[in-house]
């Protein structure tokens, strides 16, 4: 199977400051790739698919690139809604893969 | 709008089933796949399923010989069953509804949280 690695595991920043977040895919899963948002209690929610297209109602300060088997997810400036867990998703082969998150934390 | 909500036990004993339920509301079940995901404590997602309104079906290879996906198209939900269950299987359980077989998922239930302990 597709292993997803994210990086890193934790990220600190400060409001207002941008996020780089990594996901590096094990082999090639060409542009089918997802980053979805988790926080506690609440239901994952799609932000960004097919490597970069944003979501329906996504803010445009997030932002995704990448293909292959590199790819970022980018919050230009950071709100305090943004702090959560962040996590990819390959669709481009069985069994459907998932990274293990980053947490981003206020700094 | 639709959305997705996830009901059943919270607790489990080892060797048992566990057996869940997705209610979708907003919308209907028909023409769209509907997957099971779950996360351990502390753990990454894990993609263990889905079945497509019809019917069929795909199953992660590390745990198909103990899941069963099924559907209900009148009552507008999908099920999941999980034998034999073990600590392993202690996690918080998702449904999430897919466009097509290999795509993201958009809804998620915001989730359950499944303990298997005697």
């Amino acid at each position: 199977e597709i292993v997803m690695t994210q990086s890193p595991a934790t990220l600190s920043v400060s409001p207002g400051e941008r996020a780089t977040l990594s996901c590096r895919a094990s082999q090639s899963v060409s542009s089918n790739l997802a980053w979805y948002q988790q926080k506690p209690g609440q239901a994952p929610r799609l932000l960004i698919y097919g490597a970069s297209t944003r979501a329906t109602d996504i803010p445009a300060r997030f932002s995704g690139s990448g293909s292959g088997t590199e790819f970022t997810l980018t919050i230009s400036s950071l709100q305090s809604e943004d702090f959560a867990v962040y996590c990819c998703h390959q669709y481009n082969d069985w069994p459907l893969t998932f990274g293990g998150g980053t947490k981003v934390e206020i700094k | 709008q639709v959305q997705l909500q996830e009901s059943g036990p919270g607790l489990v004993k080892p060797s048992e089933t566990l057996s869940l339920t997705c209610s979708v509301s907003g919308g209907s079940i028909s023409s769209f796949y509907w997957n099971w995901v779950r996360q351990p404590p502390g753990k990454g997602l894990e993609w263990i399923g889905y079945i497509f309104y019809s019917g069929s079906t795909n199953y992660n290879p590390s745990l198909k010989s103990r899941v069963t996906i099924s559907v209900d198209t009148f009552k507008n939900q999908f099920s999941l069953k999980l034998s034999s269950v073990t600590a392993a299987d202690t996690a918080v359980y998702y449904c999430a509804r897919a466009r097509s077989a290999m795509v993201d998922f958009d809804p998620w239930g915001q989730g359950i949280l499944v303990t298997v302990s005697s």
